[in-house]
């Protein structure tokens, strides 16, 4: 059991470029979402989905794409990087409704 | 939407003593509050939850309290030890199952 990856670990970018940040999980869990993390900032929910095929905005979704074709990934695509985009990216997995989320380990994104 | 409100944003404490991180939230309809440590370069992880039929929880030295009434929680680590040292994040479930994150609270215990 992976858990929830994440890939990849580190990415540097130029501002305008394009980039998916790529999570999986094998726990079948119906509920993921995308959280970025800045300092003093906390962690703030980008985007999430309730199940294959659906998908919805959270707090701060400007800027980002995302898809769920399959139960088990859950990409995040950032069409033109910014460097307001400069961040921590977490993605988390659950069941519905209610349980612990289980985070990724991390991917650590700058952007130039 | 939701909002989590959390405080201090730093704490420190001796050693042995007690630490106690408050939260506020707006969403008198969230009914889910889970507490997450994040040490220094790892992902957030779940110490304790509790749900709102509930009004205390306790695990070993970590407890967490709600009051539905004043819509605010608070976690409490007793006997403090060096390894509490990390950033803890309160959170709250909306009416629409998501998990919105306070803005976390940096935890250092001095020797």
């Amino acid at each position: 059991n992976a858990g929830v990856t994440q890939t990849p670990k580190f990415q540097v970018l130029k501002t305008g470029q394009s980039m998916t940040l790529q999570c999986a999980q094998d726990m079948n869990h119906e509920y993921m979402s995308w959280y970025r993390q800045d300092p003093g900032m906390g962690l703030r929910l980008i985007h999430y989905s309730v199940g294959a095929g659906i998908t919805d905005q959270g707090e701060v979704p400007n800027g980002y794409n995302v898809s769920r074709s399959t139960t088990e990934d859950f990409p995040l695509r950032l069409l033109s990087a910014a460097p307001s985009q400069t961040s921590v990216y977490f993605c988390a997995s659950r069941r519905l409704p209610g349980a612990e989320s289980i985070f990724g380990p991390g991917t650590r994104l700058t952007v130039l | 939407g939701e909002n989590v409100e959390q405080h201090p944003s730093t704490l420190s404490v001796q050693e042995g003593d007690s630490a106690v991180i408050k939260c506020t939230y707006s969403d008198s309809a969230s009914n889910y509050f889970p507490w997450y440590k994040q040490e220094l370069g790892k992902r957030p992880q779940l110490i304790i939850d509790i749900r709102s039929n509930v009004g205390e929880k306790k695990d070993q030295r970590i407890a967490v309290t709600l009051n539905k009434t004043a819509k605010h929680f608070s976690l409490h680590i007793t006997e403090t030890q060096p390894e509490d040292s990390a950033v803890y994040f309160c959170a709250a479930r909306t009416r629409d199952d998501k998990i919105i994150f306070g803005k976390g609270t940096r935890l250092h215990i001095l020797p």
